[in-house]
């Protein structure tokens, strides 16, 4: 069983357009994270949620807005897509996030293009 | 602000050699550090992690090892597979904020 699901696996849509990314994990964990991967490979979280909490929230356009019904859930909804936002996009989950040193787990990746 | 830093880029060596990949960051601050591995079209994959007051970590043919006087980390394969074939990334963590570099795509052809 997969840990951390994603989905969609690819994304392809129009500049202007407001689309969504789903992740969920089976792990049980508390925490879930967003990063995005460039072109140039760089990771860089976005954000992370804990027990449905917005604990970190790092310097992302508005036009992102995660959203954590349940701990076992985040997802991502984008408006007004632009060129730039072509990326991979990454969920992970960790077991408290409240803590140092706890290891990630890592979804499949979301890749959107915009065009 | 962390920046983490890859060296090579790009890695190709023959089935069977040692092979050492290297990673730099500014902040001494780090906590941790984990190495993954990210195959295409998939997730990453946890494969070490050194904690702060540790200096290295085995796991079978992998062997990574911290000196954050020096802020470097180094990952350590030994006996290279074709299956090692992937980007290789690490990544130093502080309060579950991680910062990436921006990997080692390795090739091991058989």
């Amino acid at each position: 069983d997969t840990a951390v699901s994603q989905t969609p696996k690819y994304l392809v849509t129009q500049m202007g357009n407001d689309k969504s990314i789903k992740c969920e994990q089976n792990l049980g964990h508390d925490t879930m994270y967003w990063y995005k991967q460039d072109s140039k490979k760089f990771l860089k979280i976005m954000f992370s949620y804990n027990n449905k909490e917005l604990i970190i929230n790092e310097t992302v356009p508005n036009r992102f807005s995660p959203k954590s019904p349940d701990k076992a859930h985040l997802n991502l909804h984008i408006n007004s897509l632009e060129l730039g936002d072509s990326a991979v996009y990454f969920c992970a989950s960790s077991q408290t996030g409240t803590g140092r040193g706890e290891t990630q787990y890592f979804g499949p990746g979301t890749r959107l293009l915009v065009l | 602000k962390q920046e983490v830093t890859q060296i090579p880029a790009a890695l190709s060596v023959p089935e069977g050699e040692n092979l050492v990949l290297n990673c730099s960051f500014t902040d001494s601050a780090i906590y941790n550090l984990q190495w993954f591995r990210q195959d295409p079209g998939k997730g990453l994959t946890s494969l070490l992690l050194i904690q702060s007051s540790q200096r290295e970590q085995t796991s079978g043919r992998l062997n990574a090892s911290l000196d954050k006087s020096s802020g470097r980390s180094t990952l350590y394969i030994a006996a290279s597979q074709p299956g090692d074939s992937a980007t290789y990334l690490c990544a130093g963590e502080d309060f579950n904020k991680f910062y990436f570099g921006s990997g080692t795509k390795l090739n091991v052809k058989p």
